[in-house]
């Protein structure tokens, strides 16, 4: 069965500094990888994808992951956070032959000024 | 244009009551979710139907039924409700395998049993 593991519950950071926000998932084929992000009080909205191809593909403001598949990891960077980036963020999968979104238990980032 | 909306946002009832939260997407997309998200933010998938069928029931009590009319409408109602069903319910859908597809979430429904 395909899991999804976040390893950062809760990470506090300063304006600017740089973020890395672990994932692995647990599945033996073809897997689709997503990075969403929950702002406080509202719906999930996608940050990034891969699906294939370039194993570094970036999102939306100027988040970046890295697929790595001999580590099943899927790790979010950011190279200089800001207070805005505040929310809870998920890593999410779905097995290549399964209609399951499966989500992490997500990670939630704090920024302080 | 909404692409997946929920009704109602926000739902408080009694203990022992059903109630239902309604859930469209016009998107075009074959599967549709549900998902419970509790109070520590926790986000677990509930059912998951594609093209009106059930696919996908995880563990979740015989009070909650889904009911998709059509491939565009995935309902949830939940009998008997208590304490514990209180949480953010997020409507979600996508169409897994096509290429450079995504699961679109509706804003949630918060529910709060008392």
């Amino acid at each position: 069965a395909q899991s999804v593991s976040q390893h950062n519950h809760h990470v506090i950071l300063s304006e600017a500094a740089s973020l890395e926000l672990g994932c692995n998932y647990s599945y033996g084929g073809t897997v689709n990888l997503f990075w969403y992000v929950q702002y406080p009080g509202q719906h999930l909205q996608l940050l990034l994808k891969y699906f294939s191809g370039d194993p570094l593909v970036k999102g939306i403001k100027g988040f970046e992951a890295e697929f790595i598949k001999s580590k099943f990891s899927f790790n979010l960077r950011k190279p200089s956070v800001q207070w805005s980036d505040t929310a809870e963020y998920f890593c999410a999968v779905i097995g290549g032959n399964t209609d399951k979104l499966i989500f992490g238990t997500g990670t939630r980032l704090q920024v302080f000024p | 244009d909404t692409a997946v909306s929920q009704t109602p946002k926000y739902l408080v009832t009694q203990m022992g009551n059903d109630k239902s939260i309604k859930c469209e997407q016009n998107l075009g997309h074959d599967t549709m979710y549900w998902y419970k998200q509790d109070s520590k933010k926790f986000l677990k998938i509930m059912f998951s139907y594609n093209n009106k069928e059930l696919i996908i029931n995880e563990t979740v009590p015989n009070r909650f039924s889904p009911k998709s009319p059509d491939k565009a409408h995935l309902n949830l109602h939940i009998n008997s409700l208590e304490l514990g069903d209180s949480a953010v319910y997020f409507c979600a859908s996508s169409t897994p395998g096509q290429l450079n597809t995504e699961a679109f979430f509706g804003q949630g429904t918060r529910l709060t049993v008392v």
